[in-house]
């Protein structure tokens, strides 16, 4: 079945640590995303990319990095610099603009 | 840049009442509305969606209608079941390339079915 997915389910930081969330998907789309979203809240993006090599900034990409070097993957990484990382991060693709995302099933990040 | 905003944050009604969810969107140029529900934990998944050359779509209990002049439109949830019971988001897009053709999302609606 074609579909999104994210891993680990849950992910546990130490403070000063880079984490590196994947992100894998099947459905041939060009287009990925990925969201945060802090409870009780609504989603809020860190980046995005509508093709391979390339990917843009967000509303709150500071403290995040990603890299798009194959069609179906979109990995982030939560460096030091993010101040604040515990969070659920959602992964999406869509084939293209003016069209539904298909969510992955998220990851948790917590530090301790 | 477009804006969503949407009401009510939060909805309690009875099993087998309706819900109705309202957004609103600021550019005008918008021509795609999707409703995704987000179930505790998990992603969240689209359930109807609507473009601008129609003004309602159902889907057995749910239902999206557009109002493009007033800049708004509704998902309707009928015969209303626990397992309704999620957050549900509405969302905006242009269609237009680069950041204008994203999503953009209201900030949620908390909708709780009691039994």
């Amino acid at each position: 079945d074609g579909g999104i997915t994210q891993s680990p389910k849950y992910l546990f930081r130490k403070e000063g640590q880079n984490v590196t969330l994947s992100c894998e998907q099947n459905l041939n789309h060009d287009a990925m995303y990925w969201y945060r979203q802090d409870p009780g809240q609504g989603l809020r993006l860190i980046y995005y990319s509508q093709i391979v090599n390339d990917f843009q900034k967000g509303d709150i990409a500071e403290g995040y990095s990603v890299s798009r070097e194959k069609k179906e993957s979109f990995p982030l990484t939560v460096t030091s610099a993010q101040k604040n990382p515990t969070a659920f991060y959602l992964c999406a693709s869509s084939p293209g603009q003016g069209y539904g995302y298909t969510f992955g099933s998220g990851t948790r990040l917590t530090v301790v | 840049g477009e804006n969503v905003e949407q009401h009510p944050s939060t909805l309690s009604v009875q099993e087998g009442d309706s819900a109705v969810i309202k957004c609103t969107y600021s550019d005008s140029a918008s021509n795609y509305f999707p409703w995704y529900k987000q179930e505790l934990g998990k992603g969240p998944q689209l359930i109807i969606d609507i473009r601008s050359n129609v003004g309602e779509k159902k889907d057995q209990r749910i239902a999206v209608t557009l109002n493009k002049t007033a800049k708004h439109f509704s998902l309707h949830i009928t015969e209303t079941q626990p397992e309704d019971s999620a957050v549900y988001f509405c969302a905006a897009s242009t269609g237009y390339g680069g950041s204008q053709g994203n999503l953009i999302f209201g900030k949620g609606t908390k909708l709780s079915v009691k039994p």
